[in-house]
């Protein structure tokens, strides 16, 4: 089957770093990517990562363990306007489509 | 370089009416994504396609749902005798490449559907 978890919601407050974790079994896998959305808003994109390692992208980097089925998105210095729902999504191999998680909800508060 | 277009950005339509909802890729794509968001949940994957071919559909409900990218003009996703469970915002999404191809090529949302029935 395909499962991908992340935390339903999280806060932060405005200049710290924030961690956001999402562990996935899939049946098949050809990357995976962050997205952000703001509500009422379409998703962006933020990152991607298909080998194990750091990917770094100025205040966002993301982290992949391919063996442990893992990803992580890191915000620095958080800014208001980070408030968004952040969606982990993994690439199927075959027909390319994304899974989602169900995302993110990170509040950040000044 | 225009981004992906939807229209009608919202649609309202009443139990058993028709729901048709229209994708035009970012130029130069030919693959077309369609997902699904309902309240409060993640996007749902619906259908794949390229020009004129439904390579995966997976997604969508068997009964009702039908999506087409014809050679000319843009993709549309239709909904049949829409009842209040379709409501959801229905995002589009294009990439230039297809799963042939490897490299960090994203998938480019529009700003989506949101269709709410009556």
């Amino acid at each position: 089957g395909q499962n991908i978890d992340q935390p339903t919601e999280m806060t932060a407050t405005e200049g710290a770093i924030v961690q956001i974790n999402c562990t996935y079994q899939t049946s098949g896998f050809n990357g995976l990517f962050w997205y952000q959305q703001h509500a009422g808003e379409a998703p962006t994109f933020l990152s991607y990562n298909v080998l194990d390692g750091l990917e770094e992208k100025g205040r966002f980097s993301s982290f992949l363990s391919r063996s442990k089925g893992y990803s992580y998105l890191l915000l620095k210095e958080l800014q208001m306007k980070d408030s968004a729902s952040y969606l982990c999504a993994v690439r199927d191999d075959n027909t390319d489509k994304l899974i989602f998680g169900t995302g993110t909800r990170l509040q950040v508060f000044p | 370089n225009a981004g992906v277009m939807q229209n009608p950005r919202h649609l309202v339509r009443r139990r058993g009416q028709e729901a048709r909802l229209r994708c035009s890729p970012m130029k130069g794509h030919s693959h077309v994504y369609w997902y699904r968001q309902l309240p409060e949940e993640g996007l749902k994957f619906m259908v794949y396609l390229q020009k004129e071919n439904i390579i995966d559909e997976s997604g969508m409900p068997k009964e009702r749902f039908s999506a087409e990218f014809p050679k000319e003009g843009p993709s549309i996703l239709r909904i049949q005798q829409v009842v209040r469970g379709d409501s959801a915002a229905y995002f589009c999404a294009s990439s230039p490449t297809g799963p042939t191809s490897v490299g960090p090529y994203e998938q480019y949302f529009g700003p989506g559907t949101r269709l709410t029935v009556t």
